[in-house]
């Protein structure tokens, strides 16, 4: 069973920044927090992963309580292209270590 | 960056009988590399896991001799759908892990319908 919680769907307007949450509150010391989206019709897309400290790409930042409990993705500069369902995953890091995906979030960008 | 490529993106067979996926990590090596199946409106559901040189661990409830999962080399993977029926219809997702960057890359997906 997946181990997130995230909101069934999320507006945003076209470049504003578009916030995503996820609980994770039963999340192990040594699990990560992996961030997909799926567009219609494609295989996920990685985006961003951490384990304690907030982490930053070209495409997105992650920041992770310090409890871990929970965790934001954000997206700075939303585009309609970012229309997607978002996918937060907690998982080990190891060669055979599997991600269970869970109903993810919806975000509509609005123009 | 890492790319996992998947072949065909789509396939139309007849009841009854077998088609494969083959997926592929382009430039890296994969040991583990992961199948999924998802139906429309409805989130990734892992089949199995495929271990390079040895037999694939199937998730609960999918059918082992169905899904027949090949791991040859470091860089493939294919999964045979035998005696497919219509329910058997779907999107099949692989995906496999870049070690070196810890992450896990996706297929672009497979549709397969089944008439």
């Amino acid at each position: 069973d997946a181990k997130t919680t995230q909101p069934t769907s999320m507006d945003c307007a076209e470049g504003r920044a578009a916030n995503l949450p996820c609980n994770h509150s039963t999340i192990s010391g040594n699990e990560y927090v992996y961030w997909y989206r799926q567009i219609h019709s494609q295989g996920p897309q990685y985006i961003i992963h951490g384990l304690k400290n907030n982490e930053t790409n070209e495409m997105a930042s992650l920041i992770i309580t310090e409890d871990r409990k929970s965790s934001t993705l954000i997206l700075p500069h939303a585009t309609l292209r970012d229309t997607a369902v978002y996918y937060c995953i907690v998982s080990l890091v190891g060669a055979t270590n599997k991600l269970i995906f869970g109903t993810g979030t919806l975000l509509a960008v609005q123009p | 960056g890492a790319v996992v490529s998947q072949h065909p993106s789509r396939v139309i067979c007849k009841s009854g009988t077998s088609v494969k996926i083959e997926c592929r990590s382009l430039d890296f090596q994969a040991t583990t590399m992961f199948w999924y199946r998802q139906f429309p409106k409805q989130s990734l559901m892992l089949m199995a896991t495929s271990n390079e040189g040895s037999k694939a661990t199937y998730e609960q409830g999918v059918e082992k001799d169905k899904f027949l999962i090949n791991h040859a080399s470091l860089t493939l993977s294919t999964l045979t759908v035998t005696s497919a029926h219509p329910e058997d219809s779907s999107f099949y997702i692989c995906s496999a892990r870049d070690q070196q960057a810890s992450t896990i890359y996706f297929g672009e997906g497979s549709w397969l319908t089944v008439v």
